[in-house]
């Protein structure tokens, strides 16, 4: 079965430290790969996506991404969080010849001032 | 700004009556796509559109209908509320089916079943 794992439900980062949350993927063939995030009560907002070529990939807010195709992986970095950053994060993968999105279970982001 | 709106934010209906939660966009994008989030859960997809052509995912209840009458506005009808959809009720939209496109969200309607 394709899917996508979030292996974390909560990351605690103090503001100012580096932050990975962590995501593998389980899916045929090369997958578009993608983080969202979201903020209380809202929907979610479009960070970051790989598609093909460089494995480290940027995005919005200062987030990037790197691509480990041999380990599976797509975990999103910043190299220095801040408190606004808290939020929901969606790992998300489209596996090649479909047109879904497979959400992963999310992980909670928590900033510390 | 272009953007995908959702009304009303927050929706609270009586067991069994029916409900209507909309969705415009100003992106002129083809897909629209409704899902339902419950407790900080994955977001489910319960069906989108194409065009004018409707996807029904294969677990969506009949409870659920869409209807879009243009490509600005889709609308979420639920038939008879029950307890078990309440939920956060989240409209996207894409550019188009294939995969490379990331999909845009509204704010989401917060619905109550009371």
């Amino acid at each position: 079965a394709q899917s996508v794992a979030q292996p974390e439900d909560q990351v605690n980062v103090a503001e100012g430290n580096p932050l990975t949350v962590k995501c593998t993927y389980s899916v045929s063939g090369n997958p578009y790969l993608f983080w969202y995030v979201q903020y209380p009560n809202r929907g979610l907002q479009f960070l970051l996506k790989y598609i093909t070529g460089d494995n480290l990939v940027k995005g919005s807010y200062g987030f990037e991404a790197e691509f480990n195709k041999s380990q599976t992986s797509f975990h999103l970095k910043k190299p220095s969080a801040l408190v606004s950053d808290s939020a929901l994060y969606f790992c998300a993968s489209v596996p090649i010849n479909t047109d879904k999105l497979i959400f992963g279970t999310g992980t909670r982001l928590q900033v510390f001032p | 700004d272009a953007m995908v709106i959702q009304n009303p934010r927050y929706q609270v209906t009586q067991f069994g009556k029916p409900v209507t939660l909309s969705c415009s966009q100003t992106l002129n994008h083809n897909v629209m796509y409704w899902y339902q989030q419950k407790s900080s859960q994955a977001p489910k997809l319960l069906f989108h559109y194409y065009d004018k052509d409707f996807n029904n995912e294969a677990d969506t209840p009949d409870n659920f209908q869409s209807r879009r009458p243009n490509t600005s506005f889709c609308f979420l009808d639920i038939r008879s509320p029950g307890l078990g959809d309440a939920a956060m009720y989240l409209c996207a939209t894409s550019r188009d089916t294939q995969p490379a496109y990331e999909q845009y969200f509204g704010p989401g309607t917060r619905l109550t079943v009371t």
